[in-house]
Formats: C-alpha cells, structure tokens, sequence
C-alpha cells in the first residue's frame, strides 16, 4: 500500500514566483495535514484538513500561503509570491483519524527560494 | 512557547547497548505522546505512542515510559543496532476541537540525534 506521496522531492525557484506543492494522501484516510520543517521553529503544523474541509489554519504564516483539498485524494500548497523565508521543508501527513491519532509523513518537498 | 522539549540534542551509544531518549512536556491537557523516527530526505516514520491513562508500552525493541506527574516521557532501544541511527522526534498531543469536529494536533520536540555505533 501506497505511503503518502508528495511532489515535487525538491523545488527551486526566485523570489517572487508562486510555488505550488502536492500531496497524495494514504487512502481511506479522512485527515490531512501540512507541515512546515525549519531549523529555527522545527516541525510546525500550518492547516488541518477533515474531510476534505479546512478545520485549523491557524498555523498558516500570512495571507501569502494558501491550502486546498479539493477531493479525499488530493491536496495543494500554494505560496504566491514566495520569498526567501518560505526556504524549508514542507511535509504532508493523513491520519485515518481514529482514536490513536498517529499521522503518517509523506517524504516531503525541499522548498528553496532564491 | 515550547510545549514539547527534547533537551539532548544528541545521543551516542555503542551497538547492543540500552538508548533512551527522553521528552519533557509543560502543557498538562497532552493526554496522548508519539515517538517518530526521522532519516535524512525522508519524512517522520512513526514508531510508537502512549496515551495519559497509561506509564508504559512495549513494541519489540521500543518501549515508551510516561511520568504524567513529573510530564516527562522516555523511549528506550534495546538492543541499539547501527540502523537505529536516525534523529528522533517526541510529540504529544490534545484533542482541540474546530470546526465541530475533534482531532489531536501534534505538537513535536526539536528531536534527538541518535547515532548507534557498531
């Protein structure tokens, strides 16, 4: 079975460019999570999606970054303009959201911004 | 605001011996703790978790200890193998309600780099 599935592996991009990433949730599960990996703040969640719907968004940094889950199968993130801060590593994780709440990694997308 | 703290930033151990890792937590409401493993270039891999109304759980050569009065946690390895090598990362969690639905928010440590030698 599939693990979660994220692309691209790496981006690189200037400054100012809109940068769209993926993700490929575990099937059958109902929860979806993006995350945010920095040396500085470490692993912190940026939106929670359940059931397709976004739930938490409170740890979206600005109004820059944007989040969608159009069907049970699909998630974006988008930075539009992005900039040299947005550097890092983004990490997708579902949950079949049953009461032992593990979440399992995608392999996660290295961000660079010029 | 650190809620999850891993105070070793790094641990080295000689192959076969015990590793234990060790988490401190200061929000009382985290009624649930993981145990991820993370390689370089790939994401978070679970390994084991522990809910608050429990102090131990085994899974083969991982066992998680919980010390709710002193909010601290502790995950040992025994035997240690070199393949263990990777940078550990605690987490706990709460369950926060949004939306009108409930989930459990991971609130992760800095991690721990572990490093098994032969």
């Amino acid at each position: 079975d599939a693990g979660v599935i994220q692309s691209p592996r790496h981006e690189v991009t200037e400054m100012g460019q809109e940068v769209t990433l993926r993700c490929k949730p575990i099937s059958g599960h109902n929860s979806l999570f993006w995350y945010r990996q920095t040396m500085m703040r470490g692993l912190e969640l940026l939106i929670y999606f359940n059931n397709n719907v976004p739930i938490d968004d409170s740890g979206m940094p600005e109004d820059r970054f944007s989040a969608k889950m159009p069907n049970a199968s699909f998630s974006t993130l988008k930075i539009q303009p992005s900039e040299p801060r947005d550097s890092a590593v983004y990490f997708c994780a579902s949950s079949p959201g049953t009461s032992r709440r593990e979440q399992f990694f995608g392999p996660g997308t290295r961000l660079t911004v010029l | 605001d650190q809620q999850v703290k891993q105070n070793s930033p790094s641990l080295s151990v000689q192959e076969g011996r015990i590793s234990i890792l060790n988490c401190d937590y200061t929000n009382s409401m985290f009624d649930y703790f993981l145990w991820y493993k993370k390689y370089p270039a790939e994401g978070p891999t679970f390994l084991i978790s522990i809910s608050s109304i429990k102090d131990k759980n085994e899974d083969g050569r991982f066992t998680v200890f919980l010390n709710k009065s002193a909010k601290h946690l502790s995950l040992h390895i025994v035997p240690s193998q070199p393949g263990d090598s990777a940078v550990y990362f605690c987490a706990a969690t709460r369950r926060f309600n949004a939306g009108g639905t409930s989930y459990g928010k991971l609130t992760f440590g800095q991690g721990t780099i572990l490093t098994v030698h032969p």
